[in-house]
């Protein structure tokens, strides 16, 4: 079974720029969460998708941040414009079914803001 | 809005030392419970979880961890470590109903002495 996939690895820009990242999940898999993780501190949920829907958003810098996912599979969260303290790793993760409840992480976006 | 605390940042033991990390939560009401591993250069995998039933749960590895209600803890623990136990651990909390995100702590780097 392939894992959540996410893709770029690493990116570096400028602050003020604008980033996307993108989020395959494990296929079937109707739940996908975002997570920002800073350094020296544990991921923090950013949005979670029910399918296309979103179910929480709650802690998602609305005015620089923005996620879709518009059929229900893969996933971008962008980023526009970029602020240093937005420097993190930014993880995907996915379930299968949220009464199951077992979170698979992607190997993480590790973004840097200069 | 609920946290998790870990009591301890950085841990040095040496082979087949036990270890206890600590790990506790602010929620009152129903909780499910996880510790998640992420070795080196590897994604963030899950250990154990708790979500009823009984306090003493097993998980992959020869961890496990027990649940008491009354403390608000959630200790991982390990009889005789091994080198490859060398990872950061995060202790995780989801409250019961709604949204399904989780709250991480901030995370122990454990270091494991040949």
């Amino acid at each position: 079974e392939a894992g959540v996939a996410q893709s770029p690895r690493y990116k570096i820009i400028e602050k003020r720029q604008s980033v996307a990242f993108w989020c395959n999940p494990i296929s079937g898999h109707a739940t996908l969460y975002w997570y920002q993780q800073i350094l020296g501190q544990g991921p923090k949920l950013l949005i979670q998708f029910q399918n296309n829907g979103v179910v929480d958003d709650s802690q998602l810098p609305k005015d620089r941040f923005s996620a879709e996912r518009l059929k229900g599979v893969d996933s971008t969260l962008k980023i526009q414009p970029a602020k240093l303290e937005d420097s993190a790793v930014y993880l995907c993760a996915s379930s299968l079914d949220p009464g199951v409840y077992e979170q698979y992480f992607g190997p993480g976006t590790r973004l840097t803001v200069t | 809005a609920q946290s998790v605390s870990q009591h301890n940042h950085h841990v040095i033991l040496s082979e087949a030392a036990s270890l206890e990390l600590g790990c506790n939560y602010s929620y009152g009401g129903t909780v499910n419970l996880f510790w998640y591993v992420q070795y080196p250069g590897q994604h963030l995998q899950l250990l154990l979880k708790y979500f009823s039933g009984d306090p003493l749960v097993k998980g992959i590895k020869g961890f496990e961890a027990e649940f008491i209600k009354s403390k608000f803890s959630f200790n991982l623990r390990k009889p005789s470590v091994q080198w490859s136990d060398t990872a950061e651990y995060f202790c995780a909390v989801k409250s019961g109903g709604g949204a399904d995100g989780l709250t991480f702590g901030k995370g122990t780097h454990l270091i494991i002495q040949p």
